[in-house]
């Protein structure tokens, strides 16, 4: 299974952009680029995905690398209630089975 | 509504004892999973089900049985509860398919979470 690095923590304040980074060099051709988040004390959810373009939603964009060795997760107005961890998956195309690291704390002060 | 929801939120036992965690998703999905999350906030899969057939089971104790009485219900039955087993199960679904089709993104949702604690 691929794996990603995310730093352990970034801090935020309310209204700005926040850019979280996360590295997958082992990526495979297949493998999509899923980003889920868990508020505190809540399950976790899922925010965006994406293969090899860039991605837009109504939560935030995806940035992904020419190589596809990294991607960058843009929250483009950080709130209070985006703080949480976030989680950066590597998933093969045929399979649901999630893999989740230690993600990004993100704190978002007011 | 809500989509994935688990009982019971809390639950705290002594060692040696069977517990059972109670799973339900009204959201018509045929796939359901179970996580668990650690005291270091590891959160790892321990079961997958698709219509009630168990597809991913990542060696997890013989104690714990998953169980699904149909596709709406996951249930966890956990033998024999070890200070270990102390933990948050997480419960999930989605409608991946017994054969995923190329390039169809399937989302997991998740359910709140049942902090089981072992005494």
């Amino acid at each position: 299974d691929a794996k990603t690095t995310q730093p352990n923590s970034m801090e935020s304040n309310e209204e700005e952009p926040v850019h979280l980074p996360c590295n997958h060099s082992t990526i495979s051709g297949t493998d999509y680029i899923h980003w889920y988040r868990q508020l505190p004390s809540q399950g976790p959810e899922y925010v965006i995905h994406g293969l090899t373009s860039n991605v837009n939603n109504r939560m935030a964009s995806l940035a992904i690398a020419e190589d596809r060795k990294s991607s960058t997760l843009i929250l483009h107005r950080a709130t209070l209630r985006d703080a949480a961890v976030y989680y950066c998956i590597l998933r093969g195309h045929n399979t649901d089975k999630l893999i989740f690291g230690t993600g990004t704390r993100l704190q978002v002060f007011p | 509504d809500t989509a994935v929801s688990q009982t019971p939120k809390y639950l705290v036992t002594q060692m040696g004892n069977d517990k059972s965690i109670k799973c339900e998703q009204n959201l018509g999905h045929d796939t359901m999973y179970w996580y668990k999350q650690d005291s270091k906030k590891f959160l790892k899969i321990m079961f997958s089900y698709n219509n009630k057939e168990l597809i991913i089971n990542e060696t997890v104790p013989n104690r714990f049985s998953p169980k699904s009485p149909d596709k709406a219900h996951l249930n966890l039955h956990i033998n024999s509860l070890e200070l270990g087993d102390s933990a948050v199960y997480f419960c999930a679904s989605s409608q991946f398919p017994s054969r995923a089709l190329p390039g169809v993104f399937y989302e997991q949702y998740f359910g709140p979470g049942t902090r089981l604690t072992v005494t």
